[in-house]
């Protein structure tokens, strides 16, 4: 019964390094997002993905990629990491979109950029 | 542009009141969301509705479609409650935008 997991829960990067923050969800979810949490900010939209194979732009896209090659997995690419990148990331999925899937969230990756 | 609003950002409130935060939204929705978030802790779905009203124990959510407006009611409010309660709505293009968050303390 894992739900979300979101891997690393934290790093801490330089400038210009690059990583990838991983999301795989065990409920055969058909959606998922990725967002990103600061202060005063509430949750803004990165990237998203409706199916296997398949993305989205979101409201803040500049600086990530992602990718879906599996159904259970969305990864969140950081090309070249920018100290604005300092964030708290969030996974979420739902089974489907519309009014029928309600949300599950990962528990977070807080990331640092120096 | 946040496209959809909640208020008030902040509540403080004594044990036992009841408790209501709104939320609005500017264009045509498939659906809405109310979730909870505790310091420094992670994300829960409380509600997802289109249309009318759903109770789950001690809460509340009510939409009218029409207005384009929800509202979350906490009846008998207790500490435990304290937490970020967030809206976000789900869009026909299958974004799913928040709002910025209610932060309710309830004081024993």
């Amino acid at each position: 019964n894992a739900g979300v997991t979101q891997t690393p829960k934290f790093r801490v990067l330089k400038t210009g390094q690059s990583m990838t923050l991983l999301c795989a969800q065990d409920m055969n979810h058909e959606y998922m997002y990725w967002y990103r949490q600061d202060p005063g900010m509430g949750l803004r939209l990165i990237h998203y993905s409706v199916g296997e194979g398949t993305t989205a732009k979101g409201e803040v896209p500049d600086g990530y990629n992602v990718s879906r090659l599996k159904k259970q997995n969305f990864l969140l690419g950081l090309e070249s990491a920018a100290p604005s990148q300092t964030s708290v990331y969030f996974c979420a999925s739902r089974r489907q979109g519309g009014n029928t899937g309600e949300l599950f969230f990962g528990e977070g990756s807080r990331l640092t950029v120096l | 542009k946040n496209e959809v609003e909640q208020s008030p950002q902040n509540l403080t409130a004594q044990e036992g009141e009841f408790i209501t935060i709104n939320c609005s939204y500017s264009v045509g929705i498939s659906a809405l969301h109310w979730l909870q978030q505790h310091p420094g802790g992670g994300i829960v779905s409380l509600f997802m509705l289109s249309s009318g009203k759903k109770k789950h124990g001690r809460l509340i959510a009510t939409i009218n479609i029409q207005e384009k407006h929800s509202s979350l009611h906490i009846t008998a409010s207790h500490p435990r409650d304290s937490a970020v309660y967030i809206c976000a709505v789900s869009y026909r293009d299958d974004k799913i935008i928040f709002g910025k968050g209610t932060r309710l303390h309830i004081l024993p």
